[in-house]
């Protein structure tokens, strides 16, 4: 258990609707990173956000956003969504901002759009 | 721009043989490498990491990896497996020039034959 926690774990919606997966990050730390994992793209960054404040973009689509709360929890919303968007996202914290600080994952939240 | 490759998609070996994956990475300064596995349904776990120093890193579970920068690789290592080593193992390089993200390989399945 990486201590860093992901709701709901499994999530089915239709096209063009809209979602928000929640993460709450390990104890302490300040950094949350949000990852897609899909088939065809693999593991892929989209967002970094440290102490409520974007700190990196990835290849996050327009129709993607994310926001760090003031108890550092972190909620990525996806609207329009479409089939494409099916895959696994996973949230990550690390304690600071520190290049190659490491970085634990949890479990995932799986996305399904019919 | 930084990128990992992973050549082998699929590897089987039988349990109690060594083990080693290879990782090749890409990447214009210093590089801060990992090495993560991935459990059916599961998050990713770090098995190891590679910042300086030593270029053999010793991790959980009785990996190790070897950092050769002349050949720009980070293979992962382990000398005798066992059937629960059976799962994915994505190598990584981070960070980007901005934010702390890790750029991930295509990932290796590892399959343990008993």
């Amino acid at each position: 258990d990486s201590g860093v926690t992901q709701t709901p774990k499994h999530l089915i919606t239709a096209t063009g609707q809209r979602v928000t997966l929640r993460c709450s990050p390990r104890s302490g730390d300040l950094s949350v990173y949000w990852y897609q994992q899909s088939l065809d793209q693999g593991l892929q960054f989209l967002i970094q956000y440290y102490n409520g404040e974007e700190r990196a973009k990835g290849n996050i689509l327009e129709r993607f956003s994310a926001q760090q709360f003031p108890d550092l929890h972190s909620e990525l919303n996806l609207s329009s969504l479409e089939l494409g968007d099916s895959a696994l996202y996973f949230c990550a914290s690390s304690a600071k901002r520190e290049a190659g600080e490491t970085q634990y994952f949890g479990p995932g939240t799986r996305l399904l759009v019919l | 721009a930084q990128s990992v490759t992973q050549p082998d998609i699929h590897i089987t070996v039988s349990e109690g043989a060594s083990l080693e994956l290879r990782c090749n990475y890409s990447y214009g300064a210093t590089p801060y490498l990992f090495w993560y596995v991935q459990s059916p349904g599961q998050g990713l776990q770090l098995l190891l990491k590679y910042f300086s120093g030593d270029t053999l890193v010793q991790g959980i579970k009785g990996f190790e990896a070897e950092f050769k920068r002349s050949q720009s690789s980070f293979n992962l290592r382990k000398p005798s497996v066992h059937w629960s080593d059976a799962a994915e193992y994505f190598c990584a390089v981070g960070p980007a020039l901005y934010g702390n993200k890790l750029v991930f390989g295509a990932g290796t399945i590892l399959r343990v034959k008993s």
